[in-house]
């Protein structure tokens, strides 16, 4: 099908690790993303991955990419209060033109 | 620089009523795609322009159509609205570079609410 697929909610308490995991469908997806959004707010793009990585790390932000599963996680080391929001994980299929396929979006509550 | 805006931020209408949304993209991109995001739910690809024309679509029926202007621009229409219409929606905007994307940038959407 056409899913990508989150769990919804995640709670961790503040200075701890959150590791935000996602399936997605389509094995030549080239690019993998991940989007953050606050209440009441657009998507921000936090970071990505291209498909011929297995990591990529940017500060508190590790991306693990696992094409044989298609499996991607999105770890925030040093969970703050500010980092609750929803995570969205996106594929990108096809290389012209954009057309993100998105998951349900995980609830990330970060308890002080 | 301003970023994806899109306008109105809020919208209320009534069913069966028609409604205009619009968008401007960064500056320096050329595409425009625009996306539905319902109540606890991930965005959906509505359609992409690029070169004032439709390139890509979502599975939207053709109540939803769509408009890119020379500056690039674009306006989403919906036609005969339905209840179930009513969703955030997102502009997202990027640039053709060697043909190859990799990244959007998404304006704060326009909420709209049919009653």
């Amino acid at each position: 099908g056409e899913d990508v697929e989150q769990s919804l909610f995640l709670s961790v308490r503040e200075g701890d690790s959150s590791v935000i995991n996602c399936t997605y469908t389509d094995s030549s997806s080239t690019y993998l993303y991940w989007y953050k959004q606050e209440p009441g707010a657009g998507l921000q793009l936090l970071t990505y991955i291209f498909s011929n990585m297995d990591m990529k790390q940017d500060q508190r932000l590790t991306v693990l990419l696992n094409k044989k599963d298609k499996h991607l996680s999105l770890r925030i080391a040093d969970t703050q209060t500010g980092d609750s929001a929803i995570y969205f994980c996106a594929e990108r299929r096809g290389n012209n033109f954009n057309k993100f396929y998105f998951g349900s979006g995980t609830k990330l509550n970060v308890k002080p | 620089d301003a970023g994806v805006t899109q306008s109105p931020t809020h919208l209320i209408k009534t069913r069966g009523q028609q409604v205009t949304l619009r968008c401007s993209p960064k500056s320096g991109h050329d595409t425009v795609s625009w996306y539905q995001q319902a109540l606890g739910q991930g965005p959906q690809f509505i359609f992409q322009y690029y070169e004032e024309e439709e390139r890509q679509r979502g599975n939207f029926p053709d109540r939803f159509s769509g408009h890119q202007f020379p500056n690039y621009s674009s306006e989403l229409n919906v036609n005969a609205l339905l209840l179930g219409d009513s969703a955030l929606y997102l502009c997202a905007s990027s640039w053709i570079s060697d043909l190859i994307y990799t990244e959007a940038f998404f304006g704060q959407g326009t909420r709209l609410t049919v009653v």
